[in-house]
C-alpha cells in the first residue's frame, strides 16, 4: 500500500497560465476528493468522485477548475487562466467505499503559487 | 459563524502536560475525524468516531452527539505532537473541515 500520492510536490506558475495536477489514490478506493486549504484555515471541499462519476462539486469551483477521473483510478484537477487567489495547498484524499463514515486517507498536497 | 469551530485556535504547553483540543458542530453529522497536519501540509488520520470514545496510545477523542461536541485528549505531550489539529465532520458524504488548532509542545 503505497498510500494517496499526487504530483507535483510545488507547482509556481504565472498568472494567467493553466496549471494541471495529478491524484493517484489507494488502490480499489472508490471514491476520491479534492479540497484546496489556504494558509491558516482549513481545507475546503471542491469536488469528489465516485468511480469515474462525479457526483459533487462546490460552489469554490468555478469554471475556471475542472477535475477528471476517467478510468474509476487517478485524478487531474485543472486550472485554466491561473489567478494569484488560486494559490493555496491543492489536497486529494480518497476513501474505499460509498457512504459518509468511511475514513479518508490524504495524498501530500500540491502546494501552488501563483505569481 | 463556521459550521465546525474549533477552540482553542493556538495552544502552547510544555511537554508532559495533558492537552484538550475541543471541536463543536452545527451541521448533522454521521461521523467526526480527527487529523493532524505536519509543516509542509501533509495529513494524517488521527480517529474517526460517530459516538463515545476511541483511544490510540497518547491520543483520545471522544464525541457527545446530542451536545454535537468532540474532543481531542494527548495525554504526556512530546515536542513530536507540535502540529496542527483539524476536527472535520463527515456531512453528506463529504468533509466540512474546522480551521485547525497549532500545538506547540517545548522541551
Amino acid at each position: 500500500d503505497t498510500g494517496v500520492s499526487q504530483n507535483p510536490r510545488h507547482k509556481i506558475t504565472k498568472r494567467g497560465q493553466n496549471v494541471t495536477f495529478r491524484c493517484d489514490p489507494i488502490s480499489e478506493h472508490n471514491r476520491l476528493y479534492w479540497y484546496r486549504q489556504t494558509l491558516g484555515q482549513g481545507p475546503e471541499f471542491l469536488t469528489y468522485f465516485q468511480n469515474e462519476a462525479q457526483l459533487e462539486k462546490s460552489r469554490l469551483l468555478s469554471d475556471r477548475f475542472s477535475a477528471e477521473r476517467p478510468k474509476g483510478s487517478f485524478s487531474t484537477l485543472e486550472i485554466q487562466r491561473t489567478e494569484q487567489g488560486d494559490s493555496a495547498m491543492y489536497l486529494c484524499a480518497s476513501s474505499p467505499l460509498a457512504g459518509g463514515r468511511n475514513e479518508q486517507f490524504f495524498g501530500p498536497g500540491t502546494r501552488l503559487t501563483v505569481l | 459563524k463556521n459550521e465546525v469551530e474549533q477552540s482553542p485556535q493556538n495552544l502552547t504547553a510544555q511537554e508532559g502536560e495533558f492537552i484538550t483540543i475541543n471541536c463543536s458542530y452545527s451541521v448533522g453529522i454521521s461521523a467526526l475525524h480527527w487529523l493532524q497536519q505536519h509543516p509542509g501540509g501533509g495529513i494524517v488520520s488521527l480517529f474517526m468516531l460517530s459516538s463515545g470514545k476511541k483511544k490510540h496510545g497518547r491520543l483520545i477523542a471522544t464525541i457527545n452527539i446530542q451536545e454535537k461536541h468532540s474532543s481531542l485528549h494527548i495525554t504526556a505531550s512530546h515536542p513530536r505532537d507540535s502540529a496542527v489539529y483539524i476536527c472535520a465532520a463527515y456531512n453528506t458524504d463529504k468533509l466540512i473541515f474546522g480551521t485547525g488548532t497549532r500545538l506547540q509542545v517545548f522541551p
